[in-house]
């Protein structure tokens, strides 16, 4: 089965620059999440699209956006890039109105900033 | 707010063995969803298991089995004949019926003694 697709799966930066993360959602899916897991700590919820319009909110800071476009695929941009925001960064998908409205993780795409 | 703790930051489990991992939830909600979910060293996030608050039936897949007491708001996480390969960090993870994202709790790391 098709599972949530991320790119890069690796991208080193320097501080000061600008990343771009990219999610295929699974295919139906019409929810995304943007999650930050810094090293040893559990996932932290950044964003969430239903739609293709924001649904949701959590501790993303004002550098960083993101957006789901026509096709669901989202991109989480990050600019200003500063040293503690080198993590693993998931994308996950859900299908509303399903039971328990699983969602289902990408393999993550790691972000090292130097 | 929703709040999940694990209050069991690293356990071991001889091979073949069972093994519970502990976790209990803060809501307000009557309708949610709890979640279980895996993260071997390769960082991906894998469901294990899903519960809805709304079944009195303990969810079971395979080797895994959970003890859900809602009352206790307890949601405990059971392997069975444990293996090599379910040394992993696990996540206990809550998401309300309203809400989009699920939040997680600091993660139970399990080792699996040969």
């Amino acid at each position: 089965a098709a599972g949530v697709i991320q790119s890069p799966r690796h991208l080193i930066k320097e501080k000061r620059e600008t990343a771009t993360l990219k999610c295929y959602p699974i295919p139906r899916h019409d929810t995304v999440y943007w999650y930050q897991q810094g090293p040893g700590q559990d996932p932290q919820f950044l964003i969430s699209f239903y739609e293709k319009m924001q649904s949701d909110k959590g501790s993303i800071p004002d550098r960083f956006s993101a957006q789901q476009f026509s096709d669901y695929h989202s991109e989480l941009n990050m600019s200003s890039l500063e040293l503690g925001d080198s993590a693993l960064y998931f994308c996950a998908s859900s299908l509303a109105g399903t039971a328990g409205n699983t969602i289902y993780f990408g393999e993550g795409s790691w972000l090292t900033v130097v | 707010a929703q709040t999940v703790t694990q209050s069991q930051p690293e356990m071991s489990v001889q091979e073949a063995e069972t093994v519970t991992l502990s976790c209990t939830y803060d809501t307000s909600e009557s309708d949610y969803y709890l979640f279980w979910y895996k993260q071997p060293p390769s960082r991906q996030m894998i469901l294990v298991i899903r519960q809805e608050a709304y079944k009195q039936q303990n969810a079971t897949e395979n080797r895994f089995s959970v003890n859900f007491q809602k009352a206790a708001k307890s949601f405990s996480l059971k392997i069975s004949d444990s293996q090599l390969g379910d040394a992993a960090m696990y996540f206990c993870a809550y998401k309300g019926d309203r809400d989009d994202k699920i939040i997680f709790g600091k993660g139970t790391r399990l080792h699996i003694l040969p």
